[in-house]
Formats: C-alpha cells, sequence, structure tokens
C-alpha cells in the first residue's frame, strides 16, 4: 500500500535554531500534502496545505515567516521551523494524498509517522 | 461551521466489543473516516464510508453511519491488546475538498 515516510522522526534542537522536517511519498505522486500538529492529549491541527510547485496553504493562526513549507516535486514536502523555541516542541504529522484512480473513488490520506520535536 | 466531536477515553475488557462514536456538524461531509493512532506514531487509515451508505463492515470493523443525526460510530469485535490506541474520527466535508476535519481522538484501552 501508499506510504509516507517522516524524517527525522525526532530532533531536540537549542532554542533560535532551525529544524527540517521532510515528508515524502514513496509509491505515489502526491501534488497535496499536509503538516499537522498535534499537542499532548490533543487532536490533530491542520497548519498548512501544500502543493506542488506553488505556495502553500497556510491555516488561520499559523505563521508562515515560522513554519517554512516547500513541495518542490511530486514526492517531497518539507517544513522548516525557523527560530525555534521551546514552545514549538510538538509532534508534527505529514500526510500526502494519493490520487484518486476514478472520480468515484476516495483518494485516501496517508499519513507519516510524525516527528517529535524538543526544543530546549 | 465543521465540528467533529468524540468522548476522549473508553475501557473495554479483552474480547468484549468496543464502540467508538462521534457525532459532526457539517451534513454536507462527503467521507467519514476512522484513524488509529499508536504512541508515537502517525494515523493508519483504518476505514471510511461514504456519506449515502448506512454501514460498512470490514473484518472486525463496523461502521455506522446515522446521516439524520450526525453520528458516526466504529464497533470493534472481540477487542485485543494490539487494539489500544487513540481512535480519531474524521470528516471530509464538501465545502473543503482537500481538507479533512478530525475529532480529538478517543483513547481505547484494555484491560485483561
Amino acid at each position: 500500500g501508499a506510504v509516507v515516510s517522516q524524517h527525522p522522526s525526532w530532533v531536540i534542537c537549542k532554542s533560535g535554531t532551525s529544524v527540517k522536517i521532510e515528508c515524502r511519498s514513496l509509491d505515489f505522486q502526491a501534488t497535496t500534502m499536509f503538516w499537522y500538529r498535534q499537542f499532548p492529549k490533543q487532536s490533530l491541527m491542520l497548519m498548512a496545505t501544500s502543493n506542488e510547485g506553488s505556495k502553500a496553504t497556510y491555516e488561520q493562526g499559523v505563521e508562515k515567516d515560522k513554519f517554512l513549507i516547500n513541495h518542490a516535486s511530486l514526492t517531497l514536502s518539507t517544513l522548516t521551523v525557523t527560530s525555534a523555541h521551546p514552545e514549538d516542541s510538538s509532534f508534527y504529522i505529514c500526510s500526502a494524498r494519493e490520487p484518486a484512480r476514478d472520480i468515484i473513488t476516495n483518494s485516501p490520506l496517508h499519513f507519516g509517522n510524525g516527528t517529535r520535536l524538543t526544543v530546549t | 461551521g465543521e465540528d467533529v466531536e468524540q468522548s476522549l477515553f473508553l475501557s473495554v475488557r479483552e474480547g468484549d466489543s468496543s464502540v467508538i462514536n462521534c457525532t459532526y456538524t457539517d451534513s454536507s461531509s462527503t467521507y467519514l473516516y476512522w484513524y488509529k493512532q499508536e504512541p508515537g506514531a502517525g494515523l493508519q487509515l483504518l476505514t471510511y464510508i461514504f456519506s449515502n451508505m448506512d454501514m460498512k463492515q470490514d473484518q472486525r470493523l463496523t461502521v455506522l453511519l446515522n446521516k439524520k443525526d450526525k453520528h458516526l460510530s466504529l464497533r470493534i469485535a472481540d477487542t485485543q491488546t494490539g487494539d489500544s490506541a487513540i481512535y480519531f474520527c474524521a470528516e471530509r466535508p464538501i465545502s473543503s475538498a482537500s481538507k479533512i476535519i478530525f475529532g480529538s481522538g478517543t483513547r481505547l484501552s484494555i484491560r485483561p
């Protein structure tokens, strides 16, 4: 089945540094990828929609200058947390939509295994 | 508006059936989903149901949809310890075809 690979699975960084998280669709082309943030014991909060070859669409309240998204190819989207601070510590999950095989079939959303970011 | 609600916790005895409930507000939703998240991992799509269906069964999983009441449930038969996880209900509103709206998740714990 379709697989989404997310790397790294965990990262610890110092306050003020930047961290890049990669999201790859391994056996399908994903024109659209999504980035979520999950706080402990809470649901997923959609941060942004990443579109291949164009600018990402950010949800209300998400700082686009802080969370830089690049979707340079049909299989790779990256999220860079710039000038990270302890309050950015969280679990970040990406997902990619597998294209529907026809107009009737639902196009499933596949998730990466997430990246645990800890900013000290 | 778009909102999906679930109870936060459910505890069942091993071997019993688990029923996880969810309500949603957007009546235009096209698809409704159940995802499973194990500790420290991403989300795994368990099953989904199209909005014109009432029921879908897949091995131990049964999804029931009451569109009138905007109520979705997931029944897991013969619950096993490996079913311990957080289960997310999600909807895909027709108004925002590319987005999926998640509920808060129900943490299922299994007791011997």
